[in-house]
């Protein structure tokens, strides 16, 4: 365990049901990621969390909706996707956005494989 | 643009020495980050280079060339645990808000043969 927990660890949706993924830390840190992982391509970062506030959103369609209750808790919430949207979605945290991930880098989770059928 | 590149596999003997290369360009080039990624888990940190030159940690060793925009990663006496994908990342300054953006490379698996 990396510190950063991730639920489920797998999940198999329709493209009519909503589900969500949770993400939860006790590491103190104060930023938390949404990055997605597509077999042979670059982690591509979703959403940025600092102090519970969106401070990035990088194009992302709006069928994925996030949510950060607090500092230690994020959410992925899934609606209406497509078999495109399989993949590995992983969580990170860092202690705070900017200088801070220099020393440490990010504190990942182990994702939540997502099959859309 | 942004662009990160490193070869797509490799393969290795246990016991030899691979070096894995990453290519990059971006504007605002703050620090390099290498983690390792093993099957179905968590990528975790290995390193991080924003000065030129190499750092050695254990078996593990991280080079830096900013103005070649070139960085590897050296794996010594390799052990078959070290199979894994390793993930070359750039931090880079965005232009708008001065925050700070990781960008990553798509990973090179490495496989670690007997």
């Amino acid at each position: 365990e990396t510190g950063v927990t991730q639920t489920p660890r797998h999940l198999v949706m329709g493209m009519t049901n909503k589900k969500s993924l949770k993400c939860e830390q006790h590491l103190g840190h104060n930023a938390m990621y949404w990055y997605k992982q597509s077999a042979k391509k670059p982690l591509e970062l979703m959403f940025v969390y600092n102090f519970k506030e969106q401070t990035e959103n990088n194009s992302v369609p709006s069928r994925f909706s996030p949510e950060c209750p607090n500092s230690s808790h994020l959410f992925l919430h899934l609606h209406t996707l497509q078999p495109e949207d399989s993949a590995l979605y992983l969580c990170a945290s860092s202690l705070n956005y900017g200088d801070s991930d220099a020393n440490y880098g990010y504190t990942f989770g182990s994702g939540t494989r997502l099959t859309v059928v | 643009g942004q662009n990160i590149d490193q070869p797509t596999e490799m393969t290795a003997t246990e016991g030899a020495i691979v070096q894995i290369n990453c290519t990059y360009q971006t504007s605002g080039f703050n620090g390099l980050f290498w983690y390792q990624q093993h099957a179905g888990e968590a990528p975790t940190f290995l390193s991080y280079n924003v000065l030129d030159g190499l750092e050695e940690k254990g078996r593990f060793s991280s080079f830096l060339s900013r103005s070649k925009g070139y960085s590897y990663l050296l794996l010594k006496e390799l052990q078959m645990k070290d199979s894994a994908s390793y993930l070359c990342a750039v931090r880079a300054r965005t232009k708008y808000t001065g925050g700070f953006k990781t960008i990553f490379g798509a990973g090179t698996r490495l496989f670690v043969k007997a």
